[in-house]
């Protein structure tokens, strides 16, 4: 089956600081990856996502890159801000056959920035 | 647009009763799931639809109950909870083409 190894938390950085956290994925087939976020009290929502090898995903200043020949998706982001203190989980998305996609999370990371 | 709704928002109950959280959407989505979520454990599936009168088991289906009978409707429910279906639940919703998934607030359920 699917799996997703992502860098364990808690992360606490200071604001304006570099972040970088890492996510390996097993899959079957050619996934679709994503990053989602959840913000304290909220549901998951999507930060970026990439498609097909060598695609960037970028949103709100955070960056992903899909590294097919390394399985990995790592998120980051060049100057935090206490705004982005938030849980982000990496997603592989892959076919599961009878035309069903199945996300599977990884256990995600939290992130607190501190002013 | 409302998107994903979920109630109730908090919810309490004791070991043995039953109850059915309600998720609906307003996006025309033919692929609904729902998710928990525990400390430590990420987002594991229940249960997922891939359109009305489709269901099927996730990782961790045991205790829980599901149907399709609308696009925009997909109820869990617990048959007869246990202190261990403490969790918080979230309803997801996409596009059956393997697109961005769109989640609802949570339910936050302890069972005592």
């Amino acid at each position: 089956g699917n799996s997703v190894t992502q860098m364990e938390g808690p992360v606490t950085l200071s604001e304006e600081a570099f972040l970088t956290i890492n996510c390996t994925y097993t899959a079957t087939g050619y996934p679709s990856l994503f990053w989602y976020v959840q913000y304290p009290g909220e549901g998951l929502q999507l930060l970026l996502k990439a498609t097909k090898a060598d695609d960037k995903g970028s949103n709100k200043g955070f960056e992903a890159t899909y590294r097919k020949e390394t399985t990995s998706f790592h998120l980051e982001k060049g100057s935090v801000q206490v705004s982005d203190s938030a849980v982000y989980f990496c997603a592989p998305q892959a076919y599961s056959g009878a035309g069903s996609y199945q996300l599977t999370f990884g256990k995600g990371t939290k992130l607190s920035v501190i002013p | 647009n409302a998107g994903v709704t979920q109630t109730p928002k908090f919810q309490v109950l004791k070991t043995g009763q039953s109850m059915t959280l309600q998720c609906a959407q307003d996006m025309n989505h033919e692929y609904m799931s729902w998710y928990r979520q525990d400390p430590g454990m990420g987002l594991r599936l229940i249960h997922y639809s891939v359109g009305a009168g489709i269901t099927d088991q996730g990782e961790v289906p045991n205790g829980y109950n599901v149907s399709r009978s609308t696009t925009e409707d997909f109820p869990l429910r617990l048959l007869s909870a246990a202190p261990s279906q403490t969790s918080v639940y979230f309803c997801a919703s996409r596009t059956s083409t393997g697109a961005e998934a769109f989640f609802g607030q949570g339910t936050r359920l302890t069972v005592v």
